[in-house]
């Protein structure tokens, strides 16, 4: 089944030691978007991208960073990880903006 | 700009009781509207969305939604709620006027149906 897969599903890493998420999608969809959700709240957009084109959201710390090296795959860098980086990390994607997006699992991070 | 407002943060029900999750957006032009479900340590699921047609949307497991235009309203209702809809609900909406615009989501509401 076509679908977006992130991995890990859990991730545990010191303060300030770099960290990776990876999401990977068979949707073939142009945007790949990545958010992070805490407890209780509403997913907050970080930034997206439209098939190679980056766009960071205005208030996206520059701590966080991102790559795509093709269509399928999207990568979420967090550079040094604070206590407040905390939370779940989602992907989604949809074919075009407005769209309706497809999320995957999600990663919870947790930062010791 | 636009904004969505989820006016009950939980909503408390008993199984087999109707239940209606509130919506309201604000924009000033047309939008699509969606609601996801989340489930415990889970992403979003797409439940249902109106993009144009029949204001009444339905989803496979019973739920509906009915965009109401002159009150800006997308009001999730289900006639007999099950355990297993124990869960979040986020209503999110999109400008489909702007080729750039993004989802903006609700701040949830946590339905939680007791036996």
């Amino acid at each position: 089944d076509a679908m977006v897969i992130q991995n890990p599903r859990y991730q545990v890493t010191q303060f300030g030691k770099p960290v990776t998420l990876s999401c990977s999608q068979t949707l073939n969809h142009n945007v790949m978007y990545w958010y992070q959700q805490k407890s209780s709240q509403a997913p907050k957009l970080l930034f997206h991208y439209y098939d190679k084109d980056f766009n960071n959201e205005a208030d996206t710390p520059d701590n966080f960073q991102s790559r795509r090296p093709n269509t399928s795959f999207c990568f979420l860098d967090i550079r040094s990880p604070g206590l407040g980086d905390a939370a779940m990390y989602l992907c989604a994607t949809s074919i075009d903006f407005g769209n309706e997006q497809y999320f995957g699992p999600g990663t919870r991070l947790t930062v010791t | 700009a636009q904004s969505v407002t989820q006016l009950d943060s939980q909503v408390p029900v008993f199984e087999e009781a109707p239940v209606e999750l509130r919506c309201n957006y604000s924009s000033s032009v047309s939008v699509y509207l969606f609601w996801y479900v989340q489930y415990p340590n889970q992403g979003l699921q797409l439940l249902l969305k109106y993009l144009s047609g029949s204001t009444l949307v339905e989803s496979i497991n019973g739920f509906e939604a009915e965009f109401n235009k002159s009150q800006t309203s997308f009001h999730l209702r289900k006639p007999s709620v099950h355990i297993s809809d124990t869960a979040e609900y986020f209503c999110a909406v999109s400008d489909h006027n702007n080729a750039g615009n993004m989802l903006t989501f609700g701040g949830g509401t946590r339905l939680m149906v007791k036996p």
